[in-house]
């Protein structure tokens, strides 16, 4: 049971460039979650998925897109990826009932 | 707008002693507050919650105090130890519909227990 993957773990990317980053869980859950830490900033929402099928803004979504896949996968992401994009992300899923979210290990994302 | 606000970015504390640790929210609509831990290079962990209608939830070590006149919560940890030494998230959840809800997190508090 391996809970939320998330891949690449690192990537440095050149403005402009375009990556999709992406996100799996074994849980059987409902929701996902896209996040962003940033220093002294906290985590911050991107996007979420309250189901399969459906796809909501945050408060952060500019720059970003998601797919949600099928009820187990949720990527992010980046047309055109400039440098205030370079943060921590993480993943996250919850049963809709359930009050915690299960976080990923996170992806370090660099844009110069 | 701040909705949930850490005011302490670092608090260190003697191992066996007890941790406290504050979080301060505005919003009157969360329904659901929680506390995450992180280690450095992990995602955040869930460590305990509290429902709104409640005022203490205990879980071994780990005490959760709401004060929801003060729009206030706290998270007690009793005894300290070495292990605990993290960057503590408070959260408070609230429902966005199509039955799910978002949390809004605070910017932490870095906890150091020294031995």
């Amino acid at each position: 049971n391996a809970g939320v993957t998330q891949t690449p773990k690192f990537q440095v990317l050149k403005t402009g460039q375009s990556m999709t980053l992406q996100c799996a869980q074994d849980m059987n859950h409902n929701s996902m979650y896209w996040y962003r830490q940033d220093p002294g900033m906290g985590l911050r929402l991107i996007y979420y998925s309250a189901s399969e099928g459906t796809t909501d803004k945050g408060e952060v979504p500019n720059g970003y897109n998601v797919s949600r896949l099928n009820k187990r996968e949720f990527s992010l992401r980046l047309e055109s990826a400039a440098p205030s994009q370079t943060s921590v992300y993480f993943c996250a899923s919850s049963e809709v009932l359930v009050g915690s979210q299960f976080f990923g290990p996170g992806t370090r994302l660099t844009v110069l | 707008d701040q909705q949930v606000k850490q005011n302490s970015p670092s608090l260190s504390v003697q191992e066996g002693r007890i941790s406290i640790l504050n979080c301060d929210y505005t919003n009157s609509m969360f329904d659901y507050f929680l506390w995450y831990k992180k280690y450095p290079a992990e995602g955040p962990t869930f460590l305990i919650s509290i429902s709104s209608i409640k005022d203490k939830n205990e879980d071994g070590r780990f005490t959760v105090f709401l004060n929801k006149s003060a729009k206030h919560l706290s998270l007690h940890i009793v005894p300290s130890q070495p292990g605990d030494s993290a960057v503590y998230f408070c959260a408070a959840r609230q429902g966005s519909g199509a039955g799910s809800y978002q949390l809004t997190f605070g910017k932490g508090t870095k906890l150091s227990v020294i031995p």
